[in-house]
């Protein structure tokens, strides 16, 4: 199984820092990579896709890199709204497998 | 507009068996696979299964033994079934949809909130 470690567990920045969280998978995993942002009390939303791809309807202060086994997802001029705990998932190979999360909060 | 409702008990006794239901709208499940996601409270996410658009399966290694999802086309519902449940069973349990041919999940439901206890 591909292993996906998310760094940092927790972070909290204030409204307008740029943030960024990283994912490392324990092989390549070619750009399989999708970022979900979970509310609390609510279900995962999809955020990014093939790593870079903002999926339909997301902010554009959002975005994704990254390739082979290291990637991250920005988030320009953090939004009060985009208090959340965010995880990474790899599909590039099963068994599909998801980072532990980041739980980002406001300072 | 696509959406997706899970449906179950909220508390199920040790030893028994899981039962949810996953009733899907704004698509069908014979266009899209559908997978099934379960969240331990205040913890990360793990995979558990999915049912192909075609109907085939595939489960989480860890889990296979125990589980089992299916579906009814003409209602356009999945189901999961999980047996042998224990209190790390506790969780969340999602349904979502997947992306045209992709392990991309683009839509999920609510949630079905289930204690595992006795």
């Amino acid at each position: 199984d591909i292993q996906m470690t998310q760094s940092p567990a927790s972070l909290s920045a204030s409204l307008g820092e740029t943030v960024t969280i990283e994912c490392r998978a324990s092989e390549d995993i070619y750009n399989g990579l999708a970022w979900y942002q979970q509310k609390p009390g609510k279900s995962p939303q999809l955020l990014i896709y093939n790593a870079n791809s903002l999926h339909t309807g997301v902010p554009s202060r959002f975005s994704g890199s990254g390739s082979g086994t290291q990637y991250s997802l920005k988030i320009n001029s953090l939004q009060s709204e985009d208090v959340a705990s965010y995880f990474c998932q790899q599909y590039y190979d099963y068994l599909w497998t998801f980072g532990g999360g980041t739980k980002l909060e406001l300072k | 507009q696509v959406r997706l409702k899970e449906s179950g008990p909220r508390l199920v006794q040790p030893s028994q068996t899981l039962s949810v239901t996953c009733t899907v709208s704004g698509f069908s499940v014979t266009s899209y696979h559908v997978s099934w996601v379960r969240q331990p409270p205040g913890k990360g996410l793990e995979w558990v299964g999915a049912i192909w658009k075609g109907g085939s399966t595939d489960y989480n290694s860890a889990l296979k033994s125990r589980l089992s999802i299916s579906r009814d086309t003409s209602k356009n519902q999945v189901f999961l079934k999980m047996n042998s449940l224990q209190t790390d069973d506790t969780g969340t349990y999602y349904c979502a949809k997947h992306q045209l041919g992709a392990g991309v999940m683009d839509a999920w439901g609510q949630g079905a909130s289930v204690t595992v206890s006795s």
